[in-house]
C-alpha cells in the first residue's frame, strides 16, 4: 500500500502564481487533513475535511483553499503564492474516532516562494 | 500564545541511555496526547500516545509519562539507539480520540543518540 501520496514534492514559484497540491490515500480513511511545517516550529493544520463532501478550517487557513474532490482525494490550493506560503506541507488522514485516531502522513511538499 | 511547548529544541545522548523529551500544554480542555517522530524528508510517523485518563502507556522501549495537575507529559526511550535520532513532536487534542486529528503541536525535540 502507498498510504498517503502528495505531488509535487517540490515546487517553486513566484509571488502572484497559483499551484495546487494534490493528495490521495488508499487506506479508507473518513479523514482527510493539510499541515503547514516552517522551519523550527510545529504542524500547524491549514484545512481539513472530516468526511468526504465536507471541508472546514483550521488555525491557518487565510490564502488557501481547499477541495474534497472523494473520498481518496484532498487538494490544497494556493490561489496568489506570497513569499510568507514558503513551507513544507503535509497531507494526512485518519480513521477518525478508531483505534488511537493517529494520523497517517505523507512525505511532505516543499514550496518555495519568491 | 503556544498551547503545546517543548522546551529543549534537542537532546542528546548515548547509546544504551534513556532518552527524556518533554511536553509541556496550557489548555486544560486538552484530553488526548500524541508523540510523533520525524525523519528528514519524510512525513511524521506515530509513536505513541495516551489518553487523560491514564498516567502511562507504555509500548516497547517507548513509554509516556502524563502528569495532568502539572500539564506536563514526557516520552521515555529505553534504551536508546541511533536509530531514535529524529525530531520528536508532541501533540495534544481536545476532543479525545475523534479528532486526534486536528491536534495542537509543539515545536518538536531533536535527539541525536550517538554509538
Amino acid at each position: 500500500n502507498a498510504g498517503v501520496t502528495q505531488t509535487p514534492k517540490f515546487q517553486v514559484l513566484k509571488t502572484g502564481q497559483s499551484m495546487t497540491l494534490q493528495c490521495a490515500q488508499d487506506m479508507n480513511h473518513n479523514s482527510m487533513y493539510w499541515y503547514r511545517q516552517d522551519p523550527g516550529m510545529g504542524l500547524r493544520l491549514i484545512y481539513y475535511s472530516a468526511s468526504e463532501g465536507t471541508t472546514d478550517k483550521g488555525e491557518v487557513p487565510n490564502g488557501y483553499n481547499v477541495s474534497r474532490l472523494n473520498k481518496r482525494e484532498f487538494s490544497l490550493r494556493l490561489e496568489s503564492a506570497a513569499p510568507s506560503q514558503t513551507s513544507v506541507y503535509f497531507c494526512a488522514s485518519s480513521d477518525s474516532g478508531v483505534g488511537t485516531g493517529e494520523l497517517f502522513f505523507g512525505e511532505g511538499s516543499r514550496l518555495t516562494v519568491l | 500564545d503556544q498551547q503545546v511547548k517543548q522546551n529543549s529544541p534537542s537532546l542528546s545522548v548515548q547509546e544504551g541511555r534513556i532518552s527524556i523529551l518533554n511536553c509541556d500544554y496550557t489548555n486544560s480542555m486538552f484530553d488526548y496526547f500524541l508523540w510523533y517522530k520525524k525523519y528528514p524528508a519524510e512525513g511524521p510517523t506515530f509513536l505513541i500516545s495516551i489518553s487523560s485518563i491514564k498516567d502511562k502507556n507504555e509500548d516497547g522501549r517507548f513509554t509516556v509519562f502524563l502528569n495532568k495537575s502539572a500539564k506536563h507529559l514526557s516520552l521515555h526511550i529505553v534504551p536508546s539507539q541511533p536509530g531514535d535520532s529524529a525530531v520528536y513532536f508532541c501533540a495534544a487534542s481536545a476532543t479525545g480520540v475523534t479528532n486526534a486529528g486536528k491536534s495542537t503541536f509543539g515545536d518538536g525535540t531533536t535527539l541525536t543518540v550517538k554509538p
